[in-house]
């Protein structure tokens, strides 16, 4: 058991560019989430998967912010027209319902918009 | 609507004191809970966990505490070390919401 894997974990881009994070759940794991933090805050949650089911997406931000989880493994979420404020690590979790449910995250992935 | 949140922003013990970080929370219809803990840079780590049908758990070091009656529970550190400086949130399980943590500095 690797963990929950994050990709980029650092990512410097132009405000307007589109970014893209990659996640990889740990190995079963049927549900997947992504959050937002901001320094000094706690995590914000954004979405979840159960497989490859998005199953509560009203708290992405705004049009700009889309996750998948094409095939009910992996999940990516992408940001569109980055803006200033995107700058903030975004971490993904994973966790399996029939094992007690309780989630596990990675260690994020950091975006600076320029 | 639902909150979870801790009492004190920030604690500062003794290293080899025993911590408490506290957690209030406002919907009783919450039945499971959880403690992080998030060193600078990292994502959160699962510490421990507790159901509402429990009222203490221990772990290894750590105790949790639940109070159905007060809508509160604690994290008990025994024996604080170094490495456990951290933020601390306690979450409820629908994972919804954290709230802004308890920062715990262990003095030497």
């Amino acid at each position: 058991d690797t963990g929950v894997s994050q990709n980029p974990r650092h990512k410097i881009t132009k405000r307007g560019q589109n970014v893209t994070f990659r996640c990889d759940p740990i190995s079963e794991h049927n549900r997947l989430y992504w959050y937002r933090q901001t320094l000094g805050q706690g995590p914000e949650f954004l979405t979840y998967f159960q497989n490859e089911a998005q199953l509560e997406k009203s708290r992405l931000l705004s049009d700009r912010f889309s996750a998948e989880r094409p095939k009910g493994s992996f999940s990516t979420l992408e940001i569109q027209r980055t803006e200033q404020g995107d700058s903030a690590m975004y971490l993904c979790a994973s966790s399996r319902t029939d094992l007690g449910n309780t989630i596990y995250f990675g260690e994020g992935s950091w975006l600076t918009v320029v | 609507g639902e909150s979870v949140g801790l009492h004190l922003p920030t604690l500062s013990v003794q290293e080899g004191d025993n911590s408490i970080i506290n957690c209030a929370y406002s919907n009783s219809a919450s039945d499971y809970f959880i403690w992080y803990k998030q060193e600078s840079g990292k994502g959160p780590q699962f510490i421990i966990d507790i159901r509402s049908n429990m009222d203490k758990r221990q772990g290894q070091r750590v105790t949790v505490l639940l109070n159905k009656t007060v809508k509160h529970l604690s994290l008990q550190i025994a024996a604080t070390q170094p490495g456990d400086s951290a933020v601390y949130f306690c979450v409820q399980g629908n994972m919804l919401t954290f709230g802004g943590g308890t920062r715990l500095m262990v003095k030497p």
